[in-house]
This record gives C-alpha cells, sequence and structure tokens, in this order.
C-alpha cells in the first residue's frame, strides 16, 4: 500500500530537550516536505527536499533541522524545542512541487 | 514574495445549495493550483487540481475555475452533502524556490 507514515503521532516533551519525528514514503518520490499546521495559518512550510541531499528552507524553518539521507525518509529535528513549536505537524511526498502532495497522518507536539 | 490568500475563513451552506471559495495568488508564473480537503481530524487530501494551460477543471460536483490574468482561481462545489464539512485548502506553486504555498484554509459547514 503506498502510503507516508510519520512516527511519534503524538508527543509531549519539554522545552529544549531535543526530539525528533521521522517521515517515510514507500512510493520513491523525489519530493518530500514537512508543514506545520496551526488555527487560522493554514498549512505553512518548514523544509522541503528535492531529493537525496538536497534540502532548503520553507516559510518557517527556524527552529527546525531536516536531513535526506535516503530517498524515502526525511526526518524532522528539533534541537531546542520551544513551547511555539507546538503545533500539529505534517510530512508530505510527491513526484515534485507542481504534483500531488500525499501526506502523512500527522503528528501533534505539544512542548511545556 | 510567494504569497496565496484564501476567502472566506468560514462559511456556511445549506444542503443542496452550492459553496465556493476564491483563492488569488501573487507570481504570474505560478502554474498548478490544486484543492485539498481536510477533514476533522484526517489528513488533507487532494480533491481536485488544475493546470494554467486550462480554464475549467470538473469532477462531478466539484469544479475549478482558474482566471490566469486576475492571477485568481475559485472551487465550486455543487449540491451540498453533509460530507462535505471540512476545511479546504487551496495551493499554488512558486518556480523561484520550487515551493508549493498554501492559503489560510475555508472551513465549510453544511447545514442540514
Amino acid at each position: 500500500e503506498a502510503q507516508v507514515t510519520q512516527n511519534p503521532r503524538y508527543l509531549i516533551t519539554v522545552t529544549g530537550k531535543k526530539l525528533t519525528v521521522t517521515c517515510s514514503q514507500n512510493m520513491n518520490h523525489e519530493y518530500m516536505s514537512w508543514y506545520r499546521q496551526d488555527p487560522g495559518l493554514g498549512l505553512r512550510q518548514i523544509y522541503y527536499s528535492m531529493n537525496v541531499e538536497v534540502t532548503d528552507k520553507g516559510d518557517v524553518p527556524e527552529g527546525y533541522k531536516v536531513s535526506r539521507k535516503e530517498k524515502r525518509n526525511f526526518p524532522l529535528i528539533l534541537e531546542s524545542p520551544s513551547p511555539n513549536q507546538t503545533s500539529l505537524y505534517f510530512c508530505a511526498s510527491s513526484r515534485g512541487f507542481s504534483y500531488e502532495q500525499y501526506f502523512g497522518p500527522g503528528t501533534r507536539l505539544t512542548v511545556t | 514574495g510567494e504569497n496565496v490568500e484564501q476567502h472566506p475563513s468560514t462559511l456556511s451552506v445549506q444542503e443542496g445549495d452550492s459553496a465556493v471559495i476564491k483563492c488569488t495568488y501573487s507570481d504570474s508564473a505560478s502554474n498548478y493550483f490544486p484543492w485539498y480537503k481536510q477533514e476533522l481530524g484526517k489528513r488533507p487530501q487532494l480533491i481536485i487540481d488544475i493546470r494554467s494551460n486550462v480554464g475549467e477543471k470538473k469532477d462531478q460536483r466539484i469544479a475549478v475555475t482558474l482566471n490566469k490574468t486576475a492571477k485568481h482561481f475559485s472551487l465550486h462545489i455543487t449540491e451540498t452533502q453533509p460530507e462535505d464539512s471540512a476545511v479546504y485548502f487551496c495551493a499554488a506553486n512558486f518556480f523561484g524556490n520550487e515551493k508549493l504555498t498554501f492559503g489560510t484554509g475555508t472551513r465549510l459547514t453544511i447545514i442540514p
């Protein structure tokens, strides 16, 4: 089954404790993205990757890191989380930025 | 910069009536315009998309129209049903940095 998976689905953590949200796709897609969704602000892109070892900043990259060492995986790293990073996070993959984005199930992160 | 504005932010429609959601984009080079539907607690999913070489596209009760001159596109849902209740997001691609930028979303409520 073609899918995008994310883990964990829910996470409550404390300020400053490093965390990683994993994302994996099995569709051989080259393009992968991370978005955060906040009420009234829609889906804002954090980082994206055009292919392995190629990543670039989206609209709200501050406080986040990513890596793309393999085509199927695109982890999101918060090295020192802060309360303003409390949000719903979605990973997505696609053939490219002008094609259908397939979203993962989402990760709800709470930073206290 | 890249910008997609979406209106209205909320919309209530009587069951059986039509709903229209409008988006404007900032870059005349954009040529891909998808619409995503997000049901409560679920991930966004593509419902229809249009490319700039056509002015209108239909899929059963859903249609999208594009006016490239005015840089706006609209989602039309006819004969609305309770299952159409959801948040809808428009998006546009931007070539300068290979991004897909989303609007802020419209919460559509169908009143039985």
